[in-house]
Formats: C-alpha cells, sequence, structure tokens
C-alpha cells in the first residue's frame, strides 16, 4: 500500500463547478501538507500549503486537513478552464526529513466551458 | 530571476549507454531534489542532497548516481540506460530549514528520457 494515495480520475467539470479533490495517507508523522498543480508539459508549482489540521482559505481555493482521519482535501470553486491540470498532493513530516516530500498519484482535472 | 533549469529538455538513448540529466538552479537553495514522473505513480524520489558534497538515497535509486560539488548542480547520471527507465525527470530545490516554507520545492521544466 503507498503512503499516500490520490484518485487518479480523470476528472471533468464543467466550468464553474465546485471541485473536491482528496488524498488519504497512512504515516501518521506527516505534518505538512501542501498541494501542487502541474500543467501538461510543465513542472509542479505549489498552490497551497497547510501545517497540521485545518483549513486554508486563499481565492477560489481551500484546503481541508483532517488529521485524525488522515485525509485532505482540495475545493476548487467556480472553476475555470484554466484550472485544468493535474494536482498533486505531498506531505512531510519535518524533523530530520525536513527536505523529502511523498507524492500522491496525481488527479487529473479538466474543466470545460 | 532565479530559477531552475534543466538539459537536455528531451533526449532519446540506447540501452546500456550512459546518460547524465542536468540541473541548475539559481535560488542559492541548499536542497536539491531528483523525481521521476510516470504514470499512476505520481512523483518518486531518486536521488536528493541537502548541500556540497552531501548526497542521499530516495526511494527508486537503483540504477542512477548523483554527485553534488557546487550548490547550483545537481547532475543525474543513469549508469546504463534500461527501457524502465524511460520516463519524464524533474528536478527540484528548497532552502534549508528556517520556517515552513522550507518545505517548499521549486520544480525545473522536466527532462522528457526515452530508452530504446
Amino acid at each position: 500500500q503507498k503512503e499516500v494515495e490520490q484518485d487518479p480520475g480523470p476528472l471533468s467539470v464543467p466550468e464553474g463547478a465546485i471541485v473536491s479533490l482528496n488524498c488519504t495517507y497512512s504515516n501518521s508523522a506527516f505534518q505538512y501538507f501542501m498541494w501542487y498543480r502541474q500543467y501538461s508539459r510543465k513542472g509542479p508549482e505549489l498552490l497551497m500549503y497547510t501545517y497540521s489540521s485545518g483549513n486554508k482559505e486563499d481565492g477560489r481555493f481551500t484546503a481541508q486537513v483532517d488529521k485524525s482521519s488522515k485525509y485532505i482535501s482540495l475545493f476548487i470553486r467556480d472553476s475555470q478552464p484554466s484550472d485544468s491540470a493535474t494536482y498533486l498532493c505531498a506531505m512531510n513530516a519535518g524533523g530530520t526529513s525536513y527536505g523529502k516530500l511523498t507524492f500522491g498519484q496525481g488527479t487529473i482535472l479538466t474543466v470545460h466551458p | 530571476d532565479a530559477e531552475i533549469t534543466q538539459s537536455p529538455r528531451h533526449k532519446i538513448t540506447e540501452t546500456g549507454r550512459q546518460v547524465t540529466l542536468a540541473c541548475h538552479q539559481t535560488w542559492n537553495h541548499n536542497n536539491m531534489f531528483w523525481y521521476r514522473q510516470d504514470l499512476g505513480h505520481g512523483l518518486r524520489l531518486i536521488h536528493y542532497s541537502y548541500g556540497v558534497q552531501d548526497t542521499n538515497k530516495g526511494e527508486v535509486s537503483d540504477g542512477y548516481s548523483v554527485s553534488r560539488s557546487n550548490t547550483e548542480d545537481l547532475p543525474l547520471t543513469l549508469e546504463s540506460a534500461a527501457s524502465s527507465q524511460t520516463s519524464v525527470y524533474f528536478c527540484a530545490s528548497s532552502e534549508s530549514p528556517t520556517g515552513l516554507r522550507t518545505y517548499e520545492q521549486y520544480f525545473g521544466p522536466g527532462t522528457r528520457l526515452t530508452v530504446t
């Protein structure tokens, strides 16, 4: 079993829809949770960053972390065609593993006009 | 502007050949990483370095090596290329631990490698 599980999709939604992307994990030491966005044939770029449990909002994007359930989510409101990309969750345990990220498989999202 | 670059962007090589992929960053970051990305597997860590002369194995290091002689560069070498190493390779860097932003990694544009 992978440490981080993410439904690869693909996910196709109409413009304006609310999108929910999710990851589950098994390592209870993970404390830092990130979402990266990757456009086709490009490198990933950081989208959202959360420490420990709770919610974080940035414009149309909301990241949620539930450490008790080992479950994280990314919500996209009023989705746009420009949101079409692969979304990767990533996690880190901190401490001596401070540099290393463990990634999910990535979810391919298409928002059609 | 600071950036991270990779070369070549595309490479086709034959089985058994040695191949080196270059990664150069101008962020002045101490930490550098190499990943491979394959469908269904996401990003998997190959090797990483926390500073000059420091290198460490990741989860899929067999058949790969790295060396770190300066802060800016971390070349990835495939000792004897195999078809299973056909993949997209990403280099990334991050700063030394000074707070939460430590964990943010900046990625290069990737190198698409085909081994025939």
